[in-house]
């Protein structure tokens, strides 16, 4: 159980297109869901958490109107990074978890290369 | 602000040498200690959730430890299919569910 789905796995865009990832949990319900961004060789870092039915909480440094996250049913949250550039490139992963004692499981990640 | 150290950043072990990696936190309040384990280009798998000092959880040739200051991954006997990137998270009891993470030991086991 507690099946996190990510969509698409890799993804090339060129620069100042946008891209859309799509984070879905399957067999549970997940009112917050949690994006993460890794770099090469570094840990994973809370982008922002997402939260259905109402704006999505953004860490310091993370620009909101870059990274556009929308939270729409309680089984989906998408991230749409906006005019993409090449430093964007990153390893993006999303997280959820059937209740607040679970621990959070995470999808298999969306590799993003901007040219 | 929550903060996570993962030591050594790197180690090979050959199959069936045993070895521990360690995890030190700092934190306002632990509401829970987490391992992980990511296979290079995957999103990390859940392994263990340790809550107090004391506290010990197996699996298979895995053993976690924790103390108030730092959690231990013991790997006993390992395999090259152990080969991973072991992560440690720490989640604090201020009303969020987010986990803090360390920057992962990268651990190879040589057959």
């Amino acid at each position: 159980g507690a099946v996190v789905s990510q969509h698409p796995s890799w993804v090339i865009c060129k620069s100042g297109t946008s891209v859309k990832i799509e984070c879905r949990s399957l067999d549970f319900q997940a009112t917050t869901m949690f994006w993460y961004r890794q770099f090469p060789k570094q840990s994973l870092m809370l982008m922002a958490t997402s939260n259905e039915g109402s704006k999505a909480t953004y860490e310091q440094g993370v620009e909101k109107d870059k990274f556009l996250i929308n939270h729409a049913s309680l089984t989906l949250s998408t991230l749409t990074v906006t005019s993409a550039h090449p430093e964007d490139s990153s390893f993006y992963i999303c997280s959820a978890a059937p209740d607040r004692n679970s621990p959070l499981h995470f999808g298999n990640g969306t590799r993003l290369t901007v040219t | 602000e929550d903060q996570v150290t993962q030591s050594p950043e790197a180690l090979r072990l050959q199959e069936g040498e045993s070895s521990s990696l360690n995890c030190s936190y700092t934190v306002s309040g632990l509401r829970g200690l987490f391992w992980y384990r990511q296979d290079p280009g995957k999103g990390p798998e859940f392994l263990f959730t340790l809550y107090s000092a004391g506290e010990e959880k197996e699996k298979e040739r895995l053993k976690a430890t924790l103390t108030k200051k730092e959690s231990f991954l013991h790997i006993t006997a390992p395999k090259p299919e152990d080969s991973a990137t072991y992560l440690c998270a720490v989640q604090a009891w201020d009303g969020n569910e987010k986990l803090t993470f360390g920057t992962g030991t990268r651990l190879t086991i040589i057959p």
